[in-house]
């Protein structure tokens, strides 16, 4: 069973230009969230989707954007990339269970490297 | 107030020592508590969750949950080098809303 896989695995871009990450949950789940971890700080939530709709949000701007498959599967879209995009992307995903337990599984990352 | 905080550390601690790790969050209704193991350069990597209040153990990892002082902890025993690393503290209210994390605690044994 493939745990949560995302591509690319590193990624260099340019100011201003713009970027699509994948990611692939595990099998069973139906929920992907996007987090941004900046090196020495921890996982800072993105959006979460569900059922092809985003439902949560941090308190991240427009130029960040995604869309979920109906094969659950997720991209995280940013716009007008700015060097403090520079970070690594971290998909996860969570099981069907709606009840309290909301245990994620994190995917390898994408390192977007931005210059 | 930060959401949820933890000592950043680095916390060093000699081989088979117990390492005792910290986490306070500041909304009263979270209602799910999680531990995550970061190796450097590594995706976080989910090794216990907690739900009601007391100790929940599982190996040589055991989880303390304390919801009136909004606290929750994690401990380590018989400590070994390849357990050093950045622990991150993740709390949650439900299942549809966002997963917080604090900012993970360095944790370094010594052989």
């Amino acid at each position: 069973d493939a745990g949560v896989t995302q591509s690319p695995t590193h990624l260099i871009k340019t100011r201003g230009q713009q970027v699509t990450l994948r990611c692939s949950p595990k099998s069973g789940h139906d929920t992907v969230s996007w987090y941004q971890q900046a090196l020495g700080q921890g996982p800072q939530f993105i959006f979460q989707y569900y059922e092809e709709e985003e439902r949560q949000r941090g308190n991240f701007p427009d130029r960040f954007s995604g869309h979920q498959f109906p094969n659950y599967s997720s991209e995280l879209n940013v716009n007008a990339l700015l060097l403090g995009d520079s970070a690594l992307y971290l998909c996860a995903s969570s099981p069907v269970d709606r009840g309290l337990k909301h245990e994620q599984y994190f995917g390898p990352g994408t390192r977007l490297t931005v210059t | 107030q930060k959401e949820v905080e933890q000592n950043s550390g680095p916390l060093s601690v000699p081989e088979g020592a117990i390492a005792s790790l910290n986490c306070t969050y500041s909304d009263r209704g979270s209602q799910s508590f999680f531990w995550y193991r970061q190796y450097s350069g590594k995706s976080p990597e989910l090794i216990m969750s907690i739900y009601s209040n007391g100790d929940k153990e599982d190996g040589r990892f055991t989880a303390q949950l304390n919801k009136a002082s909004q606290y929750v902890s994690l401990l380590i025993r018989d400590s070994q080098p390849s357990d050093s690393a950045t622990y991150l503290c993740a709390v949650i209210r439900t299942s549809y809303d966002k997963v917080i994390f604090g900012p993970g605690t360095s944790l370094s044994v010594i052989p």
